[in-house]
């Protein structure tokens, strides 16, 4: 079965500062991908970052990026230079290869910044 | 682009009406579609797989004949739930990928049900 979990219900950053959101997924697959997914209170889901698990290589977007430590199933997601507009709910996922296409999510983590 | 327009993004009705929720993609063709359930500061669960032209494929724990899916063409799909009551309040989500199934999804911005 494939779960992802998210252990962090809540977390709070001050402005500017850096934070980091765990993740930690359990699959006997071999071939998958990994997303971390923002929903502001509009509830609106934003893709954040995408890691393809083949990729040695820490993906990154900007002030974005994950460190992927394949062996351990973690994804972690770090936050540099925190601002106001990134308080949300964050959605670590996984998706399969060749199996339709589904995102299972953890439970999400709920990021507050402090001004 | 990538677009995906979700109708209604709220609707309140009485309890033993069918609602009926439309999942379009505006900007591209998508042979598969996604919906998900979210109950207030909880997780997205994935309700059904939606494929073009073929039967929904349903998770393990939802109700096919509450929760109807019909994927139609290539831009539309649509959740009807059906005889709504009280507890399928919820707050329901669609999603889409451009071509391979394997492509970032792209999400609607959802609908707030409310059964009264």
């Amino acid at each position: 079965a494939q779960t992802v979990t998210q252990s962090q219900p809540e977390m709070s950053v001050q402005e500017a500062e850096t934070v980091t959101l765990s993740c930690t997924y359990d699959t006997s697959e071999s071939d998958y991908y990994l997303f971390w997914y923002k929903q502001p209170p509009s509830r609106q889901m934003i893709l954040v970052i995408r890691q393809e698990a083949y990729k040695q290589q820490n993906a990154t977007e900007n002030r974005f990026s994950v460190n992927f430590q394949k062996a351990a199933k973690s994804f972690s997601l770090k936050i540099s230079d925190s601002q106001l507009g990134d308080a949300a709910m964050y959605f670590c996922a996984s998706q399969i290869y060749n199996q339709g296409g589904k995102l299972i999510f953890g439970q999400g983590t709920e990021l507050s910044v402090k001004p | 682009g990538a677009v995906v327009s979700q109708h209604p993004s709220w609707v309140i009705c009485k309890s033993g009406t069918s609602v009926k929720i439309e999942c379009r993609s505006l900007d591209f063709q998508a042979t598969t579609m996604f919906w998900y359930r979210q109950f207030p500061k909880q997780s997205l669960m994935l309700m059904a797989t939606s494929n073009e032209g073929s039967k929904a494929t349903y998770e393990q724990g939802v109700e096919k004949d509450k929760f109807l899916i019909n994927h139609a063409s290539l831009t539309l799909s649509t959740l009807t739930v059906t005889s709504a009551h009280p507890e399928d309040s919820s707050f329901y989500i669609c999603s889409a990928s451009v071509g391979q199934v394997n492509q970032p999804q792209h999400f609607g911005d959802g609908t707030r049900l409310s059964i009264l």
